[in-house]
């Protein structure tokens, strides 16, 4: 099946840094791939949409300057959060449409554990 | 707008009992309905899925679910519980075609032995 993966698994940086999560389809072409926030406990918010050379769509709420997301080719996404703050910790996944299967259903990435200090 | 309800935040069973988890939606269109599990610290892993076609559909690890359009339901069954099915499980709703997933809050399966 469609293997999507993402790096790093677990990140810890100071409050005002930047940190890039990448998600990357190991064995397919995704044209799309989502991201995802979750918080403890809780279920998978949609943050954006992201199109492969085309700016992504962002989901009402999602602040556009502070998570910066790069499509650049079709089999990596790139989500960058800018001057992190602990109120930005939180879980990230990724997922990504797999054309050979549809299109109907999205592949999740194990998801990256971002900590703010 | 799309929604999922799915009914209790965490259910607990014995091994070898019953699994049922509840899960209703609202779609203004027959949508495509997904149950995922996750694990702990890891990324969501899709259990079965509807989009047409028969309305039992069979997925992994033994689970299933039924599509139910007059009770817009997609409850998951398991006739017999592992220890290792304990994890957080999603359902999830889109439109048909080339749309976004809408989750559920997560339902928590606790097995004891």
């Amino acid at each position: 099946g469609a293997v999507v993966s993402q790096h790093p698994s677990w990140v810890i940086c100071k409050s005002g840094t930047s940190v890039k999560i990448e998600c990357r389809s190991l064995d397919f072409q995704a044209t799309t791939m989502f991201w995802y926030r979750q918080f403890p406990k809780q279920s998978l918010m949609l943050m954006a949409t992201s199109n492969e050379g085309s700016k992504a769509t962002y989901e009402q709420g999602v602040e556009k300057d502070k998570f910066l997301i790069n499509h650049a080719s079709l089999t990596l996404s790139t989500l960058t959060v800018t001057s992190a703050h602990p109120e930005d910790s939180s879980f990230y996944i990724c997922s990504a449409r797999d054309p050979r299967a549809g299109g109907t259903e999205q592949f999740f990435g194990p998801g990256t554990r971002l900590t703010v200090l | 707008a799309q929604s999922v309800t799915q009914l209790g935040s965490h259910v607990s069973v014995s091994e070898g009992a019953l699994v049922l988890l509840r899960c209703n939606y609202s779609s203004s269109v027959p949508p495509y309905l997904f149950w995922y599990v996750q694990y702990p610290n890891q990324g969501l892993q899709l259990l079965l899925k509807y989009t047409t076609g028969a309305t039992l559909v069979k997925g992994i690890n033994g689970f299933e679910a039924e599509f139910k359009k007059s009770e817009t339901s997609f409850h998951l069954t398991k006739p017999s519980a592992h220890m290792s099915d304990a994890a957080e499980y999603f359902c999830a709703v889109s439109d048909r075609g080339y749309s976004t997933l809408t989750f559920g809050k997560g339902t928590m399966l606790l097995v004891s032995p």
